[in-house]
């Protein structure tokens, strides 16, 4: 499954609102009902930290800014208010199918 | 609290093999399973595998398939992953990550390690 994302890079204005988009290249509805599209940020220099998983649950600890949204083939991310700390690179994943396919990443600046 | 921590970087020639190891600690090791993946420099994130630490099941990326063996310990807890017939592409940041202890299971990757450097020159 390939996952794109866009825009791939996104400067924003601390403050305002800021959205990234994911499509796979397969529906993602597992045989159970669910979809498993997960998201990711990369802080610099920093390992992955998981925000949101089957698509709009928020990891604990994440804020209430960030909302996932999405189904079937299209997925979204949007932050309400961008704050400084959020700065970093947001990566999507499925892992409806094997192999767990990553997108190729959006950098919000 | 709930923690992977990778083993030291890595400087290796071509040819060489290389062994990361992934400690786990704060839950129960044989609950779960780990995935691997790794990130050369500016690159994205590209998952290489996983295992399970309760049956030692395997699934690994196709493009690295006889290339790569991941193992786990369940008396110290510990994931390992070994790649061989090492090139320079395969200069990346290694990072092991929780994950499903069943192929059937719902994805986690909900904790991961610090990541471990491999150049290979």
């Amino acid at each position: 499954v390939v996952m794109t994302q866009s825009p791939l890079s996104l400067p924003v204005t601390l403050g305002q609102p800021a959205s990234i988009s994911c499509t796979s290249s397969q529906n993602l509805v597992y045989s159970d009902g669910k979809i498993y599209l997960n998201w990711f940020l990369q802080r610099p220099g920093q390992s992955p930290r998981r925000l949101i998983y089957k698509v709009s649950n928020r990891d604990p600890g994440v804020p209430d800014r960030f909302t996932g949204s999405g189904s079937g083939t299209t997925f979204t991310l949007k932050i309400s208010r961008v704050e400084a700390e959020d700065v970093g690179v947001y990566y999507c994943m499925q892992g409806t199918d094997w192999p767990r396919t990553f997108g190729q990443g959006t950098r919000l600046e | 609290q709930v923690q992977l921590v990778q083993s030291g970087g890595e400087v290796k020639k071509p040819g060489a093999s290389v062994k990361v190891s992934c400690k786990a600690s704060g839950y129960t090791f044989i609950n779960y399973g780990l995935s691997w993946i790794r990130q050369a420099p500016g690159g994205r994130l590209e998952w290489m595998g996983w295992i399970s630490a309760f049956n030692g099941n395997t699934d690994y990326a196709q493009n690295l398939r006889g290339r790569v063996t991941m193992t786990t310990d369940k008396s110290t807890t510990s994931g390992y992953m070994e790649l061989r017939s090492l090139r320079s592409d395969d200069t990346a940041v290694y990072y092991c990550a929780r994950d499903t202890p069943f192929y059937t299971g719902v994805p986690l990757l909900d904790v991961w390690g610090q990541g471990t450097v491999v150049s290979v020159s």
